[in-house]
Formats: C-alpha cells, sequence, structure tokens
C-alpha cells in the first residue's frame, strides 16, 4: 500500500539555522508529493507540492525535490525563524493514477525553532 | 478570498450528546473531506462527499455521519459523543480529479471536547 514515513521525533534548533526534515514514499505510479505544516490549534496549511520526478517544490523559503530513484521529499530551509514552529507533515496522493484522492500522511515532526 | 470555513472552532458538548460541525467553502470544489485528529497524530480521513456521492472509509464508526444538502456545505454529525471521540476535526476540499488537481485545502478545523 501507500505510505509515508517521516524521521523519529521533534526537531529542536536555534533562529538562523538549516532545517531538513526527511520524508520517504512507498508507492506504485507517480504519486503527488506534498508538504502540509500546521500552526499550534490550527489546520493545515498546505506549504509546497510536486506532481512529478525531479519537481521542486517551493514556498516561503522552504523547498522539496521529488526524488523517485530514492522515493524521497525532504523539505529544508536555509535559515528558520521562531515563526516556522509548527508541527510539518508529508503526504501522498495517487488520485492521478487511481481517480481515488486519499491521503497518505506521515506521522509529523514538531519543529521548535529557539531565539 | 476564496477559503474553507469551520464553525464553530471550539465545541464542548457532554458524553452522549449529538453534536453537529459544520463547514462551508467559497472555492466551489466538488470533493469534500472530514478527518479526525487526535493530539499528537497524523489526520485521519472519516469519509468523503464526491459532489452527492458519499463515501466512507471502513473503520469509520457508525457514531459518525456526513450530510452535504449543496456544494458549499457539509456537515459532520456525531450521534452519541464518547470521551474518545474529543478530537480537532478537519474539513478539506479538492477540485475535481479531472481538472487535474488533487491538492487538498483544510479549514481551520474544531476542537471538540466531550466531558
Amino acid at each position: 500500500g501507500n505510505s509515508v514515513t517521516q524521521m523519529e521525533g521533534p526537531v529542536t534548533l536555534s533562529e538562523e539555522a538549516f532545517l531538513t526534515i526527511n520524508c520517504t514514499y512507498t508507492a506504485t505510479g507517480y504519486p503527488s508529493l506534498f508538504w502540509y505544516v500546521q500552526y499550534p490549534g490550527e489546520g493545515l496549511q498546505l506549504l509546497l507540492k510536486a506532481t512529478k520526478a525531479d519537481d521542486k517544490g517551493s514556498n516561503k523559503g522552504f523547498e522539496a525535490t521529488y526524488r523517485k530513484e530514492t522515493t524521497s521529499f525532504h523539505l529544508e530551509k536555509g535559515s528558520v525563524q521562531v515563526s516556522d514552529s509548527a508541527v510539518y507533515f508529508c503526504a501522498l496522493s495517487r488520485a492521478r493514477d487511481y481517480g481515488n484522492n486519499r491521503l497518505a500522511f506521515g506521522k509529523g515532526n514538531q519543529v521548535v525553532v529557539i531565539p | 478570498d476564496a477559503m474553507v470555513i469551520q464553525n464553530p472552532r471550539y465545541q464542548v458538548t457532554q458524553f452522549g450528546k449529538p453534536v453537529t460541525l459544520s463547514c462551508s467553502q467559497t472555492l466551489n470544489h466538488n470533493v469534500m473531506y472530514w478527518y479526525q485528529q487526535k493530539s499528537s497524530q497524523a489526520p485521519k480521513l472519516l469519509f468523503h462527499y464526491y459532489d452527492k456521492d458519499f463515501n466512507n472509509e471502513a473503520d469509520t464508526p457508525d457514531n459518525f455521519q456526513s450530510r452535504r444538502p449543496n456544494t458549499s456545505f457539509c456537515f459532520l454529525d456525531i450521534r452519541s459523543p464518547g470521551l474518545g471521540d474529543a478530537a480537532m476535526y478537519l474539513c478539506a476540499t479538492s477540485r475535481d480529479l479531472a481538472q487535474g488537481s488533487d491538492t487538498q485545502y483544510f479549514g481551520p478545523g474544531t476542537r471538540l471536547t466531550v466531558l
């Protein structure tokens, strides 16, 4: 089945540090890949997406590249701010292959940025 | 701005007392979803509507029902809330897959407390 794996545990880092959150997936065919961000007490906001191999999604200084050879979609940001503190979810959709738009989510990573 | 709106943002109910959560959208999307998200977990899909076609997930308890009276509105009814139903409930929408988009857009969520 389709699944997404995110690195274990919260991520704590200092302001202006480099952020990487690992995401790998298992799926046949050509899934779309997403990163969603959830601020405390809020719903999920789409951060970025990629729909085919080697696509790079980017938004608000965050980037992720769809790597089919390594089945990965790692999220990166060069210089984090305190306001980036949130939970980040990696997700995939097989809708374009099967017409069934169920999102498979990773477990999420809590990111805490310390001033 | 086109958006997904959920009301109320916070709902308190008593054990066994029926409760209804509402979702509306100005995106004119065909598909609407309801998710349950418990603390420190990823969202879990309960069901979705493709236009007026209702699609229930196999493991969604019978206690959860939904109505979609028109394109813009969708309701989640919990017939007899138990303590284990306390969670954040997220509504999401997406366009018709035939239009080539599989991105889901989420509302801010309703935090349900069961006393």
